[in-house]
């Protein structure tokens, strides 16, 4: 069974400070997510890391991605209180027929304080 | 347009009885998914559907179960509804092969 861990599960720091969010996972995936969730919110795309060594930046946020070790970041640059917000990883495994199943991490609640 | 849209977004009922969530996409995905998000925010799949074939986790009591009267369609029905079944319940969709990124709104199913 796939299994996604991430660290850490709650994250409170200041406005100018930065911080890195980590995800292993346990199986052999191609894709790694990355999705924000806002409170009574839907999941919002950030990232998807398709391959070994892929690195991905919006604004303060940069994924990257190394499959040999299992392992997805998550770096914030000099955070804001509007990333203030619950951040989940996510890997997909192909559950047949073309689909693809996401297994989650439980998340990071990242609160930015002024 | 929303691209995958969900209704109800709340839901408040009792226990015992028997309610259906509905999702419809615009966006021609083949694949669409329910995921169940619990009161600790974690979110797990429920099963993945396209006109082939329907995957069930396993874990998914038989109470529930997904209706597709079309493509763009993917109800959840659920019977005899229990105090456990209370979370927030995703729809999603997909292109086969690519990636899952298309989110509802979500429900928000209270059982009293």
């Amino acid at each position: 069974e796939l299994k996604v861990e991430q660290n850490p599960l709650f994250l409170s720091m200041q406005e100018g400070k930065n911080y890195t969010i980590y995800c292993n996972y346990s199986t052999t995936s191609d894709r790694l997510y990355w999705y924000r969730q806002d409170p009574g919110k839907s999941l919002e795309s950030l990232f998807v890391l398709l391959s070994n060594g892929a690195v991905k930046q919006e604004g303060r946020l940069m994924a990257s991605l190394d499959t040999k070790a299992r392992l997805s970041t998550l770096h914030i640059t000099a955070a804001v209180h509007d990333l203030s917000a619950t951040y989940f990883c996510a890997v997909d495994i192909n559950s047949g027929a073309g689909s693809y199943q996401l297994t989650f991490g439980k998340g990071t609640k990242l609160s930015v304080i002024p | 347009d929303t691209a995958v849209s969900q209704t109800p977004k709340y839901l408040v009922t009792q226990m015992g009885n028997d309610k259906s969530i509905k999702c419809e996409q615009n966006l021609g995905h083949d694949t669409m998914y329910w995921y169940k998000q619990d009161s600790k925010k974690f979110l797990k799949i429920m099963f993945s559907y396209n006109n082939k074939e329907l995957i069930i986790n396993e874990t998914v009591p038989n109470r529930f179960s997904p209706k597709s009267p079309d493509k763009a369609h993917l109800n959840l029905h659920i019977n005899s509804l229990e105090l456990g079944d209370s979370a927030v319940y995703f729809c999603a969709s997909s292109q086969p092969g690519r990636r899952v990124d298309f989110f509802g709104q979500g429900t928000r199913l209270t059982v009293v």
